[in-house]
């Protein structure tokens, strides 16, 4: 009965490609993340959506994009993939942004652009 | 903009000793705090999460607490054992945005 769960676990692709990765959570919660951690394990924030309001961390290229069809989804889709996007990315939910509640943390996504 | 600092970057120390790490933070206008663990290869797992009107929290051998006027927050581990070899991370909450630290690698040694 995982909480926030991630697929696949491992993409590998080549530059150019475009690429998406899942997220699922099954807690109800109507807040939902994407980070990305880079190689030195610096783990930046880059969306946080629920169905009112998408934030988008301003650093992020407009190649990325979340598309959540529910409540319970929340897509990163990517496009044109570059060298620099090769990462880990984590998925996470909360009850809400401004929350007294700790986000969960999916398993990650580990991608490598060749 | 808020910046995250976890100091030391790594830490190793003997099976037994109490250990206390370090988490600071530039902008004290803050929601609350969570302190995270991750292992290698995995996810992130809370340990404790600390609101802003709060001083610490307290779970099992760990004791996290909040100086929110000074920007800091610190992490203290009892006895530590080998199983809590992993990577340390603090967050920070602004009600917008979550700012990760660098995190502190410890490692126990048996």
């Amino acid at each position: 009965d995982t909480a926030v769960s991630q697929t696949p676990k491992y993409l590998v692709t080549q530059m150019g490609n475009d690429k998406s990765i899942k997220c699922e959570q099954n807690l109800g919660h109507d807040t939902m993340y994407w980070y990305k951690q880079d190689s030195k394990k610096f783990l930046k924030i880059m969306f946080s959506y629920n169905n009112k309001e998408l934030i988008i961390n301003e650093t992020v290229p407009n190649r990325f994009s979340p598309k959540s069809p529910d409540k319970a989804h929340l897509n990163l889709h990517i496009n044109s993939l570059e060298l620099g996007d090769s990462a880990v990315y984590f998925c996470a939910s909360s009850q809400d942004r401004a929350t007294q509640e700790t986000q969960y943390f999916g398993p990650g996504t580990r991608l490598l652009v060749l | 903009k808020q910046e995250v600092t976890q100091i030391p970057a790594a830490l190793s120390v003997p099976e037994g000793e109490n250990l206390v790490l370090n988490c600071s933070f530039t902008d004290s206008a803050i929601y609350n705090l969570q302190w995270f663990r991750q292992d290698p290869g995995k996810g992130l797992t809370s340990l404790l999460l600390i609101q802003s009107s709060q001083r610490e929290q307290t779970s099992g051998r760990l004791n996290a607490s909040l100086d929110k006027s000074s920007g800091r927050s610190t992490l203290y581990i009892a006895a530590s054992q080998p199983g809590d070899s992993a990577t340390y991370l603090c967050a920070v909450n602004t009600g917008n945005q979550f700012y990760f630290g660098t995190g502190t690698s410890l490692t126990v040694i048996p």
